[in-house]
């Protein structure tokens, strides 16, 4: 079972920024966040990931809760191609074959 | 994008028959993974390579093996598919370290 809680779907503005939340309350301490999105008809694509502090790069940002029990992806300026299913991912340190997908968040983008 | 393709894309096949996908790199990558996404159960780990020939498990292994002679090269075999089999599959590859996976395109099977 998926270790995360994701809200089943989001909708936003073409060129606003769109803040993707999940809560991972019983992460422990060394289990990684991933975050992976899934555009129609393609496979996963790796997004972002982080430990313990805020991550930045040239897809998005990724902050992290001070008590980790919580992560937010941000987009800073959404569009059309951002429209994807978005999965937050505990990838445990100690067991790198064990990343379980939830059902993730479909986020639409509006133009 | 990562290397990594797979074939077929689309297999249409009656029950009970074999079937085996493959999923190729060219990355180098050490660690190679077979997964099947279904409605209302996102994707879920089948079998998994950490070498070649060297396999485990995953959470949905039953019904399905795995080789890996070749670095490059990893088959995902029904012996003798079932309609619960019907699915879409996909490969990823992750290096050394196995921070990131990359996913292939994916195949889609029909079992009828």
């Amino acid at each position: 079972d998926a270790k995360t809680t994701q809200p089943n779907s989001m909708e936003s503005n073409e060129e606003e920024p769109v803040h993707l939340p999940c809560n991972h309350s019983t992460i422990s301490g060394t289990d990684y966040i991933h975050w992976y999105r899934q555009l129609p008809s393609q496979g996963p694509e790796y997004v972002i990931h982080g430990l313990t502090s805020n991550v930045n790069n040239r897809m998005a940002s990724l902050a992290i809760a001070e008590d980790r029990k919580s992560s937010t992806l941000i987009l800073h300026r959404a569009t059309l191609r951002d429209a994807a299913v978005y999965y937050c991912i505990l990838h445990p340190r100690d067991n790198n074959n064990d990343m379980r997908f939830g059902a993730g968040t479909r986020l639409t983008v509006k133009p | 994008d990562a290397g990594i393709t797979q074939s077929p894309r689309h297999k249409v096949t009656e029950t009970g028959t074999p079937v085996t996908l493959r999923c190729h790199q060219t990355e180098n990558h050490r660690y190679m993974y077979w997964y099947r996404q279904d409605p209302g159960h996102g994707l879920r780990l089948i079998h998994y390579s950490y070498g070649v020939k060297d396999t485990d498990k995953g959470e949905v292994s039953d019904g399905y093996s795995v080789s890996r002679s070749k670095t490059e090269d990893f088959l995902l075999t029904l012996e003798s598919a079932t309609s619960s089999q019907t699915s879409v599959y996909f490969c990823a590859i992750a290096g050394t370290h196995q921070e990131t996976q990359y996913f292939g395109p994916g195949t889609r099977l029909l079992v009828l």
